[in-house]
């Protein structure tokens, strides 16, 4: 199972760009990059999930370069709801198949007023 | 998304009791998993549940501590037997839901247990 690496805090500002970079050196061929954020006493919720290159969606861009090694969160324009923990994660696996998800630590993001 | 339910949300506990907790899905799904967060902690998986079969435990989880049922494609649920203090945790149930592209994981908003 691919481990990942990520900052354990991160601090920024209202209405700054965010970019969170996680390691994840033995990505599999068909896993993909899953992150999510977590509010205290809530379920992790869903962001972004991509294979490779750049995802987009209403909330998050994702980036992934061409070695699959690291993949960065890009949150742009945080506001202080955004404070909470990011986790990045590897291991959902093309349809047909699946690999269980084993949470790191997670990043800590602050933001302040 | 999908929308997955849990109960209950929170439970205040006595020691040496069982709670069981209940998953919800609002769509047929194969995987499911149960994860426990202790306060300030990381997400733990303890078992996949899949139907039709037995659940299958990771590490330092057991079948008689943490029994699972998976009746059907929409439902299971997590009993947490025997409760000590250690055991006060955020319960977590996720589903795995095929995106077409690719698997996506997602949560229920967790089940709050305080064992005194």
């Amino acid at each position: 199972l691919a481990k990942t690496t990520q900052p354990i805090s991160m601090d920024s500002y209202e209405g700054q760009e965010v970019n969170i970079t996680c390691s994840h050196n033995n990505i599999a061929t068909n896993d993909y990059i899953t992150w999510y954020q977590q509010f205290p006493s809530q379920g992790p919720r869903f962001i972004i999930q991509g294979y490779k290159t750049k995802v987009t969606n209403e909330v998050a861009s994702l980036f992934i370069p061409a070695d699959r090694k690291s993949s960065t969160l890009s949150l742009p324009r945080v506001s202080l709801s955004d404070t909470a923990v990011y986790y990045c994660l590897v291991g959902a696996a093309l349809s047909g198949g699946y690999n269980k998800l084993i949470f790191g630590a997670g990043t800590r993001l602050a933001v302040h007023p | 998304s999908a929308v997955i339910s849990q109960k209950p949300s929170r439970d205040i506990c006595q020691r040496g009791t069982s709670l069981t907790i209940q998953c919800q899905v609002d769509s047929q799904v194969t995987m499911m998993f149960w994860y426990r967060q202790q306060p300030g902690q990381s997400l733990t998986l303890i078992a996949t549940a899949n139907q039709g079969s037995e659940a299958t435990y990771e590490s330092g989880f057991v079948i008689d501590k943490f029994p699972i049922s998976r009746p059907n494609l929409t439902f299971s649920t997590l009993t947490v037997s025997n409760m000590s203090p250690e055991d006060s945790s955020i319960y977590l149930c996720s589903a795995v839901w095929d995106q077409g592209g690719g698997n996506t994981i997602y949560f229920g908003e967790g089940s709050w247990l305080t064992v005194v």
